[in-house]
């Protein structure tokens, strides 16, 4: 099956510091990828998608400065968390699309857990 | 917009017995799909069931099977026998035909007691 492998799947950093997360297709083409942010006990919040070559189209309320995403290929994606605070410390997960429906329309990464002291 | 509601901020029933999570949705398109996601305490999201709206059958897959009811708008997921395995955030989640973004509910979570 699809595979998507987020890392790192916990980082610990000071605030102020910049954070970057990778999210790659192991098996696949990506044309599409989602990142979420998702706090305790919440459900998943679309923060952008982004297809690769182009700029992401972040959602309404969501600082593009802050979260800058890169999807420079098929099979890779960043989410860099820029001078993060404390409240930046949250649950991200990114998801994949090969740009098919097949068994369903995103593949997840297992998440990284950010937390910002 | 499409809107997915989940009305049950959360349920718990003993092992073996069956529970129904419900699931509506909004919307005015005619072509969409429909998902049950699982979400366990190591926080992957895992696909439990997917209904294609063009399809009048109920789908299932082994003790999960949904209550599709396309005129009322209505998704829910009835998981038989239950597991302590199947403890968990359960999202149900829509996707329009042309595209594949998800709008999510907001989860119900899913305690099985020993």
């Amino acid at each position: 099956g699809a595979v998507v492998s987020q890392h790192p799947s916990w980082v610990i950093c000071k605030s102020g510091t910049s954070v970057k997360i990778e999210c790659r297709s192991l098996d696949f083409q990506a044309t599409t990828m989602f990142w979420y942010r998702q706090f305790p006990k919440q459900s998943l919040m679309l923060m952008a998608t982004s297809n690769e070559g182009s700029k992401a189209t972040y959602e309404q309320g969501v600082e593009k400065d802050k979260f800058l995403i890169n999807h420079a290929s098929l099979t890779l994606s960043t989410l860099t968390v820029t001078s993060a605070h404390p409240e930046d410390s949250s649950f991200y997960i990114c998801s994949a699309s090969p740009g098919a429906l097949g068994d369903q329309p995103q593949h997840f990464g297992d998440g990284t857990r950010l937390s910002i002291l | 917009a499409q809107t997915v509601t989940q009305s049950q901020p959360e349920m718990s029933v003993q092992e073996a017995e069956t529970v129904t999570l419900s699931c509506t949705y909004d919307t005015s398109e005619n072509n969409y799909y429909l998902f049950w996601y699982k979400q366990p305490p190591s926080r992957q999201m895992i696909l439990v069931i997917r209904q294609e709206a063009y399809k009048q059958q109920n789908a299932t897959e082994n003790r999960f099977s949904v209550n599709f009811q396309k005129a009322a708008k209505s998704f829910s997921l009835k998981i038989s026998d239950s597991q302590l395995g199947d403890t968990a955030m359960y999202f149900c989640a829509f996707m329009k035909d042309d595209n594949y973004q998800l709008i999510w509910g907001a989860g119900t979570k899913l305690i099985i007691k020993p």
